[in-house]
């Protein structure tokens, strides 16, 4: 199962709205609803931030949303502040039952 | 609250064998599923397998079938990850992750148990 693909790095100014977007294949993320979003400071484990594509979990700010084409899935993060700089990744269910991961991506506030 | 603790760190050698437990508190545990998750220094996450705790039932990443076994033990509400004939590419944060209930994504992490591979 190969790695789903993600941009290596995104950057915005504060208050600006920035997309990550996770591209698979028909045999997960085009699919499946089941694409869920990863926030990762470094040192730290990752928290989910989005889950079934669109949904967020409670607590999660609702600066953050996700959304899903084809095979294709992206997170997009609104009002971009500094304490969103991190990693992020995205990850999906697959045909064969197993889970796969995108390579990752990190998010700069200029 | 809902947590995960894993266990310490670990240096092993190659050809080694490394079991990470992982104890789980404020929830029915035999409820959700556990995911083992890794994540190599500098590289991203990798998804290495999947307990139901409820009937055993596992299943892991193709590349490492045959290597890893994923066990529970109902009665300590704890989870294990057995890896056997490490090598150095083995060297990484290894996760616990919890299922999220009806759902396919991690809801919550364990803090993370560091396993070094090497001569």
């Amino acid at each position: 199962q190969s790695a789903l693909t993600q941009p290596a790095s995104v950057s915005g100014s504060p208050g600006q709205s920035i997309t990550i977007s996770c591209t698979g294949t028909s045999s997960d993320v085009g699919g499946y609803k089941y694409v869920s979003w990863y926030q990762q400071h470094p040192g730290k484990a990752p928290k989910l931030m989005i889950y079934d594509v669109s949904s967020r979990p409670s607590g999660v700010s609702d600066r953050f949303s996700g959304s899903k084409s084809g095979s294709t899935a992206s997170l997009t993060i609104s009002g971009l502040q500094a304490e969103d700089e991190a990693d992020y990744y995205c990850s999906s269910y697959t045909s064969i039952n197993t889970r796969v991961f995108g390579g990752g991506t990190k998010v700069t506030v200029l | 609250q809902v947590q995960l603790v894993q266990s310490g760190t670990e240096v092993k050698k190659p050809g080694a064998s490394v079991k990470v437990s992982c104890k789980a508190s404020g929830y029915t545990f035999g409820t959700y599923g556990i995911s083992w998750v890794r994540q190599a220094p500098g590289q991203g996450l990798e998804w290495v397998g999947w307990i139901n705790p409820y009937n055993g039932n596992t299943n892991s990443a193709q590349k490492l079938q045959g290597r890893v076994t994923m066990s529970t033990d109902t009665s300590t509400a704890t989870a294990y990850m057995e890896m056997r004939s490490l090598t150095p590419d083995d060297t990484a944060m290894y996760y616990c992750a919890r299922d999220q209930a009806g759902g396919w994504a991690f809801d919550i992490w364990g803090q993370g148990t560091m396993v070094t591979v090497s001569s």
